[in-house]
C-alpha cells in the first residue's frame, strides 16, 4: 500500500540551511502524522495535523497539511546536527492500520 | 512513561530456523504492529492486530505469523528463516482507530546467515 510518496529520499546539507520535505498523495486523508526515526531508535511522533490548510510549529519545524488533506509538508528553518534522522509521514484512513512512506533522510552537517 | 520492548536488539539466526520476535507494550493499547525497514523502503507494515487474537495482513506478510494471545504481547514468528528475512523489525503501538499516536520500541535487527 505505498500510497504515499515522499521527497526527496535523502538530504545532506550543512549547519543552519532551510529545508522542506514533502508528502504526497492522491488519497484524501482525514489527518496526517509525521514521525522522525534518529539512529538506532524507534520512530517518536513529532506532530498530528489534521484541518486541511492546517500550520503546526515545533520549535525550528513548520508542519503544513495542504488544503485538499492530500499532502503535506515539513519546514527546518536553521538546521542543526540535531535534525539528522529519519523522516517519516504517516496517513489516517486505514482505520487501525499504520502505514508510512519510504522516508526522507536528513543529514545535516557541522 | 510509555514503554514498548522487543526482546533482543540483534539477533543471529540460521537459514531454515524457526524464530520468534517478541514485543510488549505496558500501555494497555489495542493495536499492535509489526514492521520491517530495509534501505530506502521505508516502514512497511508485516501484520497488525486490533485486538486480542485478532490480526490483519500487512503488505508484505509472506514468510511471517503472528500470535496475539494477550493484550499486552505481540509476536512475529518466521516459520523458517531465510537470508531475505535480513532486516531491522520494529515493533509499535497505538489505540484507537487511525491517527492516534504510536509507540515504538527499539527494533531488533535480525540477521539470517
Amino acid at each position: 500500500t505505498q500510497l504515499l510518496e515522499q521527497s526527496p529520499q535523502f538530504l545532506s546539507i550543512q549547519e543552519g540551511e532551510n529545508l522542506t520535505v514533502y508528502c504526497n498523495s492522491s488519497s484524501v486523508f482525514s489527518s496526517l502524522q509525521w514521525y522522525r526515526q534518529e539512529p538506532g531508535e524507534g520512530p517518536v511522533l513529532l506532530v498530528t495535523v489534521v484541518t486541511g490548510g492546517e500550520v503546526k510549529k515545533l520549535k525550528r519545524l513548520t508542519f503544513q497539511f495542504g488544503d485538499a488533506r492530500k499532502d503535506s509538508s515539513l519546514h527546518i528553518t536553521a538546521a542543526q546536527p540535531g535534525d539528522t534522522g529519519l523522516y517519516l509521514c504517516a496517513p489516517a484512513g486505514y482505520g487501525n492500520k499504520l502505514v508510512f512512506g519510504a522516508g526522507t533522510i536528513l543529514r545535516v552537517k557541522s | 512513561d510509555v514503554k514498548v520492548t522487543q526482546s533482543s536488539r540483534y539477533l543471529v539466526k540460521r537459514t531454515g530456523e524457526k524464530v520468534f520476535l517478541e514485543c510488549v507494550q505496558d500501555m494497555d493499547h489495542e493495536n499492535m504492529f509489526w514492521y520491517r525497514q530495509d534501505p530506502g523502503l521505508g516502514l512497511r507494515l508485516i501484520y497488525f492486530s486490533y485486538d486480542v487474537k485478532m490480526k490483519e495482513k500487512g503488505d508484505i506478510p509472506e514468510g511471517y505469523s503472528v500470535s496475539r494471545e494477550k493484550k499486552e504481547r505481540f509476536s512475529l514468528i518466521l516459520e523458517s528463516a531465510s537470508t531475505n528475512q535480513t532486516s531491522m523489525y520494529l515493533c509499535a503501538s497505538s489505540w484507537g482507530r487511525g491517527g492516534t499516536e504510536a509507540f515504538f520500541g527499539q527494533g531488533t535487527r535480525l540477521t539470517v546467515v
